[in-house]
């Protein structure tokens, strides 16, 4: 199975910063790379899929980036409403989906 | 507009089963995979399966297969999970989600998950 690794695990910010998380797999899988944002006790929404496209609605601070094994998101101008957890999940190894183990946002 | 809506939350004795149910509208129910993730209390997401609801095929994340079975109605639009067996360790809340296809090349799509339930949260205790 592929395994997805997030870094760092939680990060703490200021709102206007710029953050970048980053995202590895175990293995190659080409661009099949989604970023999800998760606000306690909601379901996660996802805001970037095959990497680098941003899902329709999602502020334009979002952006993603990496193909192969690498992979970034980037906020960019920090908002209040951005501290959340956020989650890549790979699905190369379709059916077989897997997530990172999460991002936490934190207020500095 | 696309919906998928979970049953609601449940307690449960440890060996005991439960079954979660998601409901689609919106949609033609057979054209998109669904997904099933489950999220312990203040941990991850971690993926436990796939429907094809047109077919009923599924697919287990090793870890689940032999404590989950999924299923479809398709006259009424709904996709069903079935925990057997629970212990403490399966109190999470579970999320259903719909597969979409998102960047399309000549040969592959890229898919994500581009609408979830609301989640139902499933507690096990004696």
């Amino acid at each position: 199975d592929i395994q997805m690794t997030q870094s760092p695990s939680s990060l703490s910010v200021s709102v206007g910063d710029r953050v970048t998380i980053t995202c590895r797999a175990s293995q190659s899988i080409s661009s099949h790379l989604n970023w999800y944002q998760q606000k306690p006790g909601k379901a996660p929404k996802v805001l970037i899929y095959a990497a680098s496209s941003l899902q329709s609605g999602v502020p334009s601070r979002f952006s993603g980036s990496g193909s192969g094994t690498d992979f970034t998101l980037t906020i960019s101008n920090l908002q209040p409403e951005d501290f959340a957890t956020y989650y890549c999940q790979q699905s190369y190894s379709a059916p077989r989906w897997s997530f990172g183990q999460g991002t936490k946002l934190e207020i500095k | 507009q696309v919906q998928l809506v979970q049953s609601g939350a449940e307690v449960k004795k440890p060996g005991a089963s439960v079954r979660i149910s998601c409901k689609a509208s919106g949609y033609t129910f057979t054209k998109y995979y669904i997904h099933w993730v489950r999220q312990a209390p203040g941990q991850g997401l971690e993926w436990m399966g796939i429907i094809n609801p047109s077919a009923g095929d599924t697919n287990y994340a090793h870890r689940f297969q032999g404590g989950v079975t999924m299923t479809r109605d398709r006259s009424t639009n709904t996709v069903y999970m079935d925990l057997s067996s629970l212990t403490s360790e399966d109190t999470a809340v579970y999320y259903c989600a719909r597969e979409s296809p998102g960047h399309c090349t000549s040969t592959s799509c890229r898919y994500y998950f581009d609408y979830w339930g609301q989640g139902t949260l499933v507690t096990v205790s004696s």
